[in-house]
């Protein structure tokens, strides 16, 4: 089994449509960061979380919403999913004391999702 | 706020030879690390190599290694004997410490094609 994993792999939904992305992870990581990846632009901040408590914004919250239901669930809702939408969602984890610096990140395997 | 650029936004080698992918990112901090990542078409973030900002040796890992150039705030990836393999979207990243310890803010990426 991934180490992280998303569900689902691929979405399609409509407009106006509420959807949720699933991320649960094996590692014991207690960071949990969502990003969007769109052509020409890169992976952009979601949301991320340091703690189940802590929950924070990351650079494009708009319209998006979380919940960090245990230490290894991290779901991200779109409330009324919109065509702009439309990218590759990734969850990732890392770790608090070894972290980023020294180990990047653990990601999921993304979930592409369509906004018809 | 922190950002990176990855002005090149497709590449191409030849198998055997040798490739420069190119990155630079603006920030005030100090104390921070730089990380290549791959993607494949599986998706699938691969971190392939990373760099303290302190450490002033490049790091290298195999056939990848990084020129890293503080001043210049420029931080490119050589890939030396390429591989079909190697094919792949290519991300630049920073990750600074402090307060935004832990949030990756990535490049827009570079395709890499390697031909036969």
């Amino acid at each position: 089994d991934a180490d992280v994993t998303q569900t689902p792999r691929n979405r399609i939904t409509k407009t106006g449509k509420r959807i949720m992305l699933e991320c649960s992870q094996t590692k014991g990581h207690d960071r949990m960061y969502w990003y969007r990846q769109d052509p020409g632009l890169g992976l952009r901040l979601i949301y991320y979380s340091f703690d189940v408590k802590d929950i924070n914004k990351g650079e494009i919250s708009d319209g998006y919403s979380v919940s960090r239901q245990a230490q290894a669930k991290f779901s991200l809702s779109l409330e009324s999913a919109i065509p702009n939408q439309t990218a590759l969602y990734f969850c990732a984890t890392s770790d608090k004391c070894r972290g980023p610096k020294l180990y990047g990140y653990t990601f999921g395997s993304g979930t592409r999702l369509t906004v018809v | 706020a922190q950002t990176v650029t990855q002005s090149q936004p497709e590449m191409s080698v030849q198998e055997a030879e040798t490739v420069t992918l190119s990155c630079t990112y603006d920030t005030s901090e100090s104390d921070y690390y730089l990380f290549w990542y791959k993607q494949p078409p599986s998706r699938q973030m691969i971190l392939v190599i990373r760099q303290e900002a302190y450490k002033q040796q490049n790091a290298t890992e195999n056939r990848f290694s990084v020129n890293f150039q503080k001043a210049a705030k420029s931080f490119s990836l050589k890939i030396s004997d390429s591989q079909l393999g190697d094919a792949a979207m290519y991300f630049c990243a920073y990750n600074a410490g402090g307060t935004s310890y832990g949030k990756l803010t990535f490049g827009q990426g570079t395709i890499l094609t390697v031909h036969p």
